[in-house]
């Protein structure tokens, strides 16, 4: 059974940092593209952040610079390092994994990251 | 960035009955391997999404044979034949040809009447 968990979310300070985590189960992970996807409270979705199994990145233009996607295929685990946090960050932090960087094929269960001076 | 616009942004349906929700891309979203890359999402309140369709009209494992994709180019439609309690939510498109970004749609929301 596929499984996704996120965790190191929580409340943190405008300019501080988190990093999240997404421990994945039930598939070969180092053959997927892992995907981190936000939602702002009562918002829609918007794509944050994409990894390949060889670690090629891509970020949407609002977190370059701020955020770091990687992974460690032996732990079969994919982050997310965000630094600069600003109040419109604030959201739940989905990740998702596909078979091609065009794919989302299943999402976990979302981490919420909240900031606030 | 290709903008999705779908519509309506609200769908009241009877049970049973019908529903429909369309999909329009900015930039025609045929990629040069042949494939179409439109996507469509479904999420129940308080949940994750959850991938119903892929590439236009591929349902995903266990979606129910009542929903279906079709389209082309720009202009794309979910349909659910007989609406059941369970398909409330919010209903997103999202495209996977240009990118970065993958970008959404704002969402379709559906509740029975």
């Amino acid at each position: 059974e596929v499984q996704l968990l996120e965790s190191g979310g929580g409340l943190v300070q405008t300019g501080g940092s988190l990093r999240l985590c997404c421990a994945a189960s039930g598939f070969t992970f180092s053959s997927y593209v892992m995907s981190w996807v936000r939602q702002a409270p009562g918002k829609g979705l918007e794509w944050v952040s994409a990894i390949s199994g060889d670690s090629r990145t891509y970020y949407t233009d609002s977190v370059k610079g701020r955020f770091t996607i990687s992974r460690d295929n032996s732990k079969n685990t994919v982050y997310l390092q965000m630094n600069s946090l600003r109040a419109e960050d604030t959201a739940v932090y989905y990740c998702a994994k596909g078979q091609s960087f065009s794919d989302l094929d299943y999402w976990g269960q979302g981490s919420l990251v909240t900031v606030s001076s | 960035d290709v903008v999705m616009t779908q519509s309506p942004l609200s769908l009241p349906v009877t049970l049973g009955q019908p529903a429909s929700i369309s999909c329009r891309s900015s930039q025609s979203l045929l990629y040069s391997d042949g494939n179409t890359y439109l996507n469509w999402f479904h999420q129940r309140p308080g949940r994750s999404p959850r991938r119903l369709i892929y590439k236009v009209s591929n349902r995903d494992s266990g979606v129910p044979d009542r929903f279906s994709g079709s389209g082309s180019g720009t202009d794309f439609t979910l349909k659910i034949s007989r609406v059941e309690a369970e398909d409330v939510g919010v209903y997103y498109c999202m495209q996977g040809t240009h990118w970065p970004p993958y970008t959404f749609g704002q969402g379709t929301k559906l509740e029975i009447k």
